[in-house]
């Protein structure tokens, strides 16, 4: 079964300083991996996603992602962190396979980003 | 263009009610799905549909909870009668399943109190 892990319930940063938030996946094939931000009491917003192709994807807001596929791991980045960026974020792998009927994402349990100035 | 629109955004009832969230999902978008979020539990899928027709639904939790799509439109997650642990904000989100590459596009959610 397909499965995310994000190790950190909290990652604390200066701001300007870089942060990773980190995530490794278990999937059987290919794996189809997401990132999503979470403001309070906000929906789940869509940052950036992997699919095939350069491991290196960019995003919104200036993160981007790094796949790593000897480590398992989707870390996500940004090079100078902002206050503005403090929200909960959430890795997740598509359930299914690319097309198919299992278009349903699982989430990791999130990791909570504090950016202080 | 509209996103996914979820009501009401805010459900404060006792237990023994019934509640009804609303869902309407973006205009095309043939994927629907309904999560759940607790702290405790995180993120739950609970259903979803395609084309209107339930996939999986193992996610339910139990007889209390059901959910329809009566059209590509719009769609209601129902739970009756309700309890106190059913408390969550509740997720509607939605995606075109045949060309897409998987990201779903999530409301603003319905926090549930149950008292």
């Amino acid at each position: 079964a397909q499965s995310v892990a994000q190790p950190e319930d909290q990652v604390n940063v200066a701001e300007g300083n870089p942060l990773t938030v980190k995530c490794t996946y278990s999937v059987s094939g290919n794996p189809y991996l997401f990132w999503y931000v979470q403001y309070p009491n906000r929906g789940l917003q869509f940052l950036l996603k992997y699919i095939t192709g350069d491991n290196l994807v960019k995003g919104s807001y200036g993160f981007e992602a790094e796949f790593n596929k000897s480590q398992t791991s989707f870390h996500l980045k940004k090079p100078s962190a902002l206050v503005s960026d403090s929200a909960l974020y959430f890795c997740a792998v598509r359930a299914g396979s690319y097309g198919g009927s299992q278009g349903n994402l699982i989430f990791g349990k999130g990791t909570k980003l504090s950016v202080k100035p | 263009d509209a996103g996914v629109i979820q009501s009401p955004r805010h459900e404060v009832t006792e237990m023994g009610q019934e509640v009804t969230l609303r869902c309407k999902p973006i205009s095309g978008h043939n994927s629907l799905f309904w999560y759940r979020q607790t702290m405790m539990r995180g993120l739950e899928l609970l259903i979803y549909f395609n084309n209107n027709v339930p996939i999986d639904d193992s996610g339910m939790p139990e007889d209390r909870f059901s959910a329809k799509m009566p059209n590509a439109s719009f769609s209601t997650l129902k739970i009756q009668p309700s309890e106190p642990r059913d408390s969550a904000v509740y997720f509607c989100a939605s995606s075109f399943i045949a060309t897409n590459t998987g990201e779903l596009f999530f409301g603003e959610g319905s926090r549930l109190t149950v008292l």
